[in-house]
């Protein structure tokens, strides 16, 4: 069984321009997480979706943004790009219900010039 | 707020010798602690959680509600056990759903 896929694997973008990556859970799940994992700050809860909706965000900004598509896959759009930006974005997946182990994919490494 | 500290980046242990990685959480109410490990070239993973009270790989970890630490324990090291070690807390009712992660340990098991 496939696990947690996300693409691409490194991205670079200049500051002020905007970020797509991508997030495919794990077939089956319907609910998808992003962490952030800038260098010494550890991993931060950006979003969650579940069943298309999203259900609840961290302590980031608007132009961090997002959207989980009918295949339950998830996207995440930073806009604006920031030099702070820079970090490791992590998606997970689990099925519903808060008791489920979520999975983590291998992550995105965004680098802002 | 919720807050995980995990006080010691980097820890060096003999293979053999006792291991306790260390949690302290803040939350007001009575959240779900978790632990989760990284091994070189892997992804992150859950090794265990409080509520199953289980022994994973020979890990245990116990929450004391008083002095609010939730601390991962395994009586002899092994140098598998060699990894970034995260603790978690997720709230009640969100569970899994949104966890605050504590900016890990590096555990390191010297032959």
């Amino acid at each position: 069984e496939a696990g947690v896929t996300q693409s691409p694997t490194h991205l670079i973008k200049t500051r002020g321009q905007q970020a797509t990556l991508r997030c495919s859970p794990i077939s089956g799940h319907t609910s998808v997480y992003w962490y952030q994992q800038a260098l010494g700050l550890g991993l931060q809860f950006l979003l969650w979706y579940d069943e298309g909706e999203e259900r609840n965000r961290g302590n980031f900004p608007p132009r961090f943004s997002g959207r989980q598509f009918p295949n339950y896959s998830s996207e995440l759009n930073v806009n604006a790009l920031e030099l702070e930006d820079s970090a490791l974005y992590l998606c997970a997946s689990s099925l519903g219900g808060s008791r489920n182990t979520i999975y983590f994919g291998e992550g995105s490494w965004l680098t802002v010039v | 707020a919720q807050r995980v500290t995990q006080p010691e980046k980097l820890l060096s242990v003999f293979k053999g010798a006792p291991v306790e990685l260390k949690c302290n959480y803040s939350y007001s109410g009575s959240p779900e602690l978790f632990w989760y490990v990284q091994y070189s070239r892997q992804r992150l993973q859950l090794l265990l959680r409080h509520i199953s009270r289980e022994s994973i790989k020979g890990f245990t970890a116990d929450l004391n509600k008083g002095e609010t630490s939730f601390h991962l324990k395994k009586p002899f090291a092994q140098e598998e056990d060699s990894a970034m070690y995260y603790c978690a807390l997720g709230r009640p009712g969100a569970g899994s759903y949104q966890l605050t992660f504590g900016k890990g340990t590096k555990l390191s098991v010297i032959p």
